[in-house]
């Protein structure tokens, strides 16, 4: 079963303006994780939070997490065309469970 | 590091023929995914690998799936008898795993395959 649900499926933003993805999960976690999708390509871990963390930042990244909420926000700041591309969200739990990947959002910038 | 590493990346195959999809992790890494991605179901778990043993093979879809690692640097993912529902991304992912199952993990480039 889908661990974490990924909201909007898809946006479509203008070069500059910034890009907000949801993500919502439904246990405890041990981290979430998001990850970046281009087409036709593997996917590539972007920024990981704890859950004892509610505010990460990579370069123009910034992730938050709400535990109460059971749920995360990755945001794009300044967003560029080679943006474009499917962002997921995986949840990482203790014990012997692999991550757990939502269906993802496609992000469509345009120049 | 040349990362994870898959073969072919591209097979077409008609309905019937043995497919194997070949996988190499990352060097040090102990843990082994592989996925499937299709529009329909997204990203898929098939199987994972602690230290070349098959931990969770629950999304193994039926007994035409079959997985394997041999040793620390080789896995394989094979299909027997294909069909065209299989038609799919085959993706191998790896990690280093200490306690937590939850660690990051990295993507080969996929195997787009087709079954005719």
């Amino acid at each position: 079963s889908q661990q974490g649900e990924e909201d909007p499926q898809a946006l479509s933003i203008q070069e500059g303006e910034n890009a907000t993805m949801n993500c919502s999960y439904k246990t405890s976690i041990n981290n979430l994780q998001w990850y970046r999708q281009n087409s036709g390509r593997g996917l590539v871990h972007l920024i990981l939070i704890r859950s004892n963390e509610r505010e990460k930042h990579s370069g123009r990244l910034r992730v938050t997490l709400d535990t109460s909420k059971k749920s995360s926000s990755l945001l794009i700041t300044a967003s560029r065309a080679a943006d474009t591309a499917s962002y997921f969200c995986a949840t990482g739990k203790l014990g012997n469970t692999p991550l757990v990947f939502g269906k993802g959002t496609r992000l469509s910038v345009i120049a | 590091d040349a990362g994870v590493i898959q073969s072919p990346r591209h097979e077409v195959t008609e309905m019937g023929q043995e497919v194997t999809l070949r996988c190499k992790p990352i060097s040090g890494h102990n843990s082994l995914f592989w996925y499937r991605q299709t529009m329909m179901r997204g990203l898929e778990l098939l199987i994972y690998f602690n230290n070349n043993v098959p931990i969770d093979d629950s999304g193994m879809p039926e007994d035409r799936f079959s997985a394997k690692m041999p040793n620390a640097s080789f896995s394989t993912l094979k299909i027997q008898p294909s069909e065209p529902r299989d038609s799919a991304v085959y993706f191998c992912a790896s990690s280093f795993t200490r306690d937590s199952r939850g660690d990051t993990q990295y993507f080969g480039p996929g195997t787009r395959l087709t079954v005719l």
